[in-house]
């Protein structure tokens, strides 16, 4: 696609019930990322992924959260049980290669009642 | 970890002024640093990078200028603009696999 699409653009969820946010990448991107930005807040990283290989998990912040991504095509962020602070926009980003600069979807706001 | 942080979370300007957004960054290690811009309710959009081995980068309006010694970043954006209106974050990494970014600086373009 032209851009990075994110979808849903937002969600409303009761605590304790579980999400799926999807991220379609730019075709060709191999790099994919995963941040969170909470209300006023920086970006907070997630998770990466790069091609085939295995994906740095170091930002997540709890086992409630995982991520998928086949290949370079469309990842999953997964969060299990939401809480409360789990209310925020989930950005998704990739890019072609490493270390270059990202480009981001619109963001998953996400909302927990 | 590493830590960014911006000078000043709030910034006014007259349209057609000029603006410089501040950054200062903690990790020696950085080696690749991008502005962003994030309007209200989109994505942070690039806007400019530039690269440990430069100093200075211009673009179209905006010059990125490194100053390593001192860890500190800035942004210059020529003859603002209100579409110039948005939050602009500074991200700096040291590896490739992720970047660390700031609060973001608010920046008001006055009509």
């Amino acid at each position: 696609g032209a851009g990075v699409s994110q979808s849903p653009s937002n969600k409303v969820t009761e605590k304790g019930k579980d999400v799926e946010l999807r991220c379609d990448p730019i075709s060709g991107h191999t790099a994919l990322y995963w941040y969170r930005q909470r209300l006023g807040q920086g970006l907070e990283f997630l998770i990466y992924f790069q091609g085939n290989s295995a994906p740095d998990k170091s930002g997540l912040p709890s086992d409630r959260f995982s991520a998928e991504r086949t290949g370079e095509s469309v990842s999953t962020l997964t969060i299990q049980r939401t809480q409360q602070e789990d209310s925020a926009v989930y950005l998704c980003a990739s890019s072609l290669v490493r270390g270059s600069g990202y480009t981001f979807g619109s963001g998953t706001r996400l909302t927990v009642v | 970890g590493e830590s960014v942080g911006l000078h000043l979370p709030t910034l006014s300007v007259q349209e057609g002024d000029n603006s410089i957004i501040n950054c200062a960054y903690s990790n020696s290690a950085s080696d690749y640093f991008i502005w962003y811009k994030q309007e209200s309710g989109k994505g942070p959009q690039f806007i400019i990078d530039i690269r440990s081995n430069m100093d200075k980068r211009q673009g179209q309006r905006v010059t990125v200028l490194l100053n390593k010694t001192v860890k500190h970043l800035s942004l210059q954006i020529a003859a603002t603009q209100p579409g110039d209106s948005a939050v602009y974050f500074c991200a700096e990494s040291d590896t490739g696999n992720q970047f660390y970014f700031g609060t973001g600086t608010s920046l008001t373009v006055i009509p």
